[in-house]
């Protein structure tokens, strides 16, 4: 098993741009969930999927971010259009069925605004 | 809301020293409890984890233990290593309240020879 698969792993994109960080959950997961990681705010929430169905998006900050997951094996985060207060690491994470199993995270996407 | 506080960092030991990492947690339910560690430059990995009062969970000679009467699961190791140096992080998970896992700030770990 080749874990959660997120791509980039860094993005330097300029502010105004539109961003887009990809996640590849493990396979049976039916989990999905988007972290956002700063020094000052540590591990936040930002959305989670359950079945490729929104469940929760209240941590997303506000409407320039937005996430989709059209199907079992990918999903998007989208930050459109981009500023430099969202650079932070962006993780993705996925679990399997709602058991109390661990969260499996990928290594996560840097993303620097400038 | 339900929440996880950890003591402040970084937390400095010399190697074979005893670590402890407090945490403390706020639940409407019966939340599961976890210990995740970060390496530099990777994601989260679980250390360990208790799904109910007074479990022990342990791992790499880490425990900690769900002790519901003062809300608390810290992390103890009875001897550290270099290598223990890391960013370990609290959390919870309530899964009849249908939450996701809520994180504590995290303790940043440095351990020296």
């Amino acid at each position: 098993d080749a874990g959660v698969i997120q791509s980039p792993r860094h993005e330097v994109t300029e502010m105004g741009q539109e961003v887009t960080l990809r996640c590849k959950p493990i396979s049976g997961h039916d989990y999905l969930f988007w972290y956002r990681q700063t020094m000052m705010r540590g591990l936040e929430l930002l959305i989670y999927f359950n079945n490729n169905v929104p469940i929760d998006d209240s941590g997303m900050p506000e409407d320039r971010f937005s996430a989709k997951m059209p199907n079992a094996s990918f999903s998007t985060l989208k930050i459109q259009p981009s500023e430099p207060r969202d650079s932070a690491v962006y993780f993705c994470a996925s679990r399997l069925s709602l058991e109390e199993s661990g969260y499996t995270f990928g290594s996560g996407t840097r993303l620097t605004v400038v | 809301g339900d929440s996880v506080t950890q003591m402040e960092g970084p937390v400095t030991l010399s190697e074979e020293a005893f670590l402890t990492i407090n945490c403390t947690y706020t639940a409407t339910g019966y939340p599961s409890l976890f210990w995740y560690v970060q390496y530099p430059g990777e994601g989260l990995q679980l250390l360990l984890k208790a799904t109910k009062a007074d479990d022990k969970g342990s791992n790499k000679g880490f425990e900690a233990t769900y002790r519901k009467e003062t809300t608390s699961f810290h992390l103890e190791k009875g001897s550290v290593q270099v290598s223990d140096s890391a960013v370990y992080f609290c959390a919870l998970s309530d899964s009849q309240a249908g939450t996701a896992l809520i994180f504590g700030k995290g303790t940043t770990l440095s351990v020296s020879s």
